[in-house]
Order: structure tokens, then sequence, then C-alpha cells
């Protein structure tokens, strides 16, 4: 079945290094992508996306990697912050279909 | 802050029971999504309406029913609880198409059935 997948469960990185979590998807169908940021006791934060026609995309300090060829997704987090501690979510669309499928998550610890 | 509200934030109850959790989207949003995450299976879509018609099912069952109103605020029903149904419920939101867009999600009700 079509299945949104991390490589990853946890991730700890020393403050102010750079992180980088990814994702694979296995419907190539899929042509938009989500990642977001799940701080504990709160709902999933968006933090950035990008459309299939792109393979990379840049937010404030994240960047999102998309390499459709080998159905792989990565989002990197440059110098990373104790705020950036959280779990990640990847998720996958279909354009026109509005129905999202989100990945396990990655626990990132951001160790001072 | 999303600009999603859910409540209540938490909830306890007991096995058989019927609880009704409500979501407000922010404003302008027509869409409205539920999902469940409890901890073994992360988040599972349940149901998207739009503009208060049902638009897309996912993992839902025959027990959890929803609705979304002409204010646009939605509405998901939990009856016969089981233990199994303790989760985080969260509603979505997103712009007025139709198309994929990006979610904004609510704080979540945290919901425990004893």
């Amino acid at each position: 079945g079509e299945s949104v997948g991390l490589h990853l469960p946890t991730l700890s990185v020393q403050e102010g290094d750079n992180s980088i979590i990814n994702c694979a998807y296995s419907n190539s169908a899929s042509d938009y992508f989500i990642w977001y940021k799940q701080e504990s006791g709160k709902g999933p934060q968006f933090i950035i996306d990008i459309r299939s026609n792109m393979d990379k995309r840049q937010g404030q300090r994240v960047t999102v990697l998309l390499n459709k060829t080998v159905k792989h997704l990565s989002l990197q987090i440059a110098a990373t912050q104790p705020g950036d501690s959280a779990v990640y979510f990847c998720a996958e669309g279909v354009f026109g279909n509005e129905k999202l499928t989100f990945g396990t998550g990655t626990r990132l610890t951001i160790i001072p | 802050d999303s600009g999603v509200t859910q409540t209540p934030k938490h909830l306890i109850t007991a096995t058989g029971q019927r609880v009704t959790l409500r979501c407000s989207p922010r404003s302008g949003d027509l869409s409205v999504y539920w999902y469940q995450q409890s901890l073994d299976q992360g988040l599972q879509f349940l149901i998207h309406y739009y503009n208060g018609e049902e638009r897309a099912k996912g993992n839902i069952l025959e027990r959890f029913s929803a609705q979304q109103f002409p204010d646009l605020h939605s509405e998901l029903n939990l009856s016969s609880l089981e233990l199994g149904d303790s989760a985080l419920y969260f509603c979505a939101s997103s712009g007025p198409e139709t198309d994929l867009e990006t979610q904004y999600f609510g704080p979540g009700t945290r919901l425990l059935v004893l």
C-alpha cells in the first residue's frame, strides 16, 4: 500500500548545528509535500511545503529538498535552537485530492 | 496560534459513552479536516468537510460522525466509546479552494476513555 515513512525516528543535534530530517514516500502520484512541527501538547504547525514541480524551497532557517527520482523528501534546519526540539512530520498529497497522508514522525532533540 | 480553535481541550469519559468535539476554522477557511493521533499510529485522517459538505473520508469508524454547520464550525461525534478511542483529536482548516492547500491545525482535544 501507499505509505509515507521516515528513516530515523529520533535525532539529537547540538545547538547551533544544522539538522537534516528525512522522509521517504511511496506514492509516485503525490505532487504536494508538507513538513509539520509538533511540540509537546500542541497541534502540528506548518513549516514549509513544496510542490512536485520544484526540487528545493527555502524558508526562514529551513530548506525542503525533494528528490522525485528516489521519492525522498528532506527538511534541513540551519543553526538549530532549543525551540526546534519537537516531532517533525512529513505529509504528502495529490493535487485535487484533499487527503494528506502523514508519516510517523521524527523526534528532534537539540542538545544545549 | 494557527487561528483554529478546538473545544474542549481535555475530555475524560467512560466506555460506551458519546462525546462531541468542536472545531472553529480560521476566518475565511471553508475546509475542515479531522484527524486522530494515537501513540502507535501517528496522525490518521478521519474526514474532510468543505463548505458544509462531506468531501472525503479516511479511516473513520462507523461509530464516529461529523458535520459542518452553516457558520463553518464543525463537530466530531464519537459514540459507543471504547478504550482504544483514547487519543488526541485534531481539527485543521484550509483556505477557500477545494484543491489541496496547506492545512492549519488546532490545539487538539485530548480524549481519555476509562
